[in-house]
């Protein structure tokens, strides 16, 4: 079955500080994987997305995430956490059975709290 | 070029009334899909389609109905609102089979409340 598992519910980072958000996935082909970021009562933000190539993938606002194929994991990081930061991010993997390409599975979210 | 809208934004139901939940997207887009969001348990589809004319169950279907009459619209019909449904709901689109690197577009959320 395909699903993306998100181990931490709630994380908390001095400003400043590096993050890294985990994510693992349960695909039967190549994903297509995704990180995106909420801010409370807005809509959704894609932050950086994997097709193929390079395993390391930047995006926007200074995240990167990498790629790892043996872990089948797909972790978000920052070297460097601003206040602004402070939002819900969910990770997401699909297509849904291959063929759908806007049917996505995300992961239950993780919420980052930045502290000063 | 308005993306994708999504309306009404905010919505107060009653226990058993239908409501129709409306997605528009002006980009010709041929894959549409709708999620449920519920605190702690992030985006779940409800349903999508790859086209005019065809659609598909996802994660949580039961309950609600959809139809693709047309490329640009993808409305959700609520049949008999139950106070489970109160969530948040998203829409989103994306250009083109075949083609993976096109970025989905969401809608910016429609509030639904049911009591």
């Amino acid at each position: 079955a395909q699903s993306v598992t998100q181990p931490d519910i709630h994380i908390t980072v001095s400003e400043g500080a590096s993050l890294e958000l985990r994510c693992n996935y349960s695909y039967g082909a190549t994903p297509y994987l995704f990180w995106y970021v909420q801010s409370p009562g807005q809509g959704l933000q894609l932050l950086l997305k994997y097709f193929s190539g390079d395993t390391l993938v930047q995006g926007i606002k200074g995240f990167e995430a990498e790629f790892k194929r043996s872990q089948s994991s797909f972790n978000l990081r920052k070297p460097s956490v601003h206040w602004s930061d402070a939002a819900e991010y969910f990770c997401a993997v699909g297509p849904l059975n291959n063929q759908a390409g806007t049917a996505l599975i995300f992961g239950k979210g993780t919420t980052l709290s930045v502290s000063s | 070029n308005a993306g994708v809208t999504q309306t009404p934004k905010f919505q107060v139901l009653k226990t058993g009334q239908s409501m129709t939940l409306q997605c528009a997207q002006d980009m010709n887009h041929e894959y549409m899909s709708w999620y449920r969001q519920d605190p702690g348990m992030g985006l779940r589809l409800i349903h999508y389609s790859v086209g005019a004319g065809i659609t598909d169950q996802g994660e949580v279907p039961n309950g609600y109905n959809v139809s693709r009459s047309t490329t640009e619209d993808f409305p959700l019909r609520l049949l008999s609102a139950a106070p489970s449904q109160t969530s948040v709901y998203f829409c989103a689109s994306k250009l083109g089979r075949g083609a993976p690197g096109n970025t989905i577009y969401f809608g910016e959320g429609s509030w639904l409340t049911v009591v």
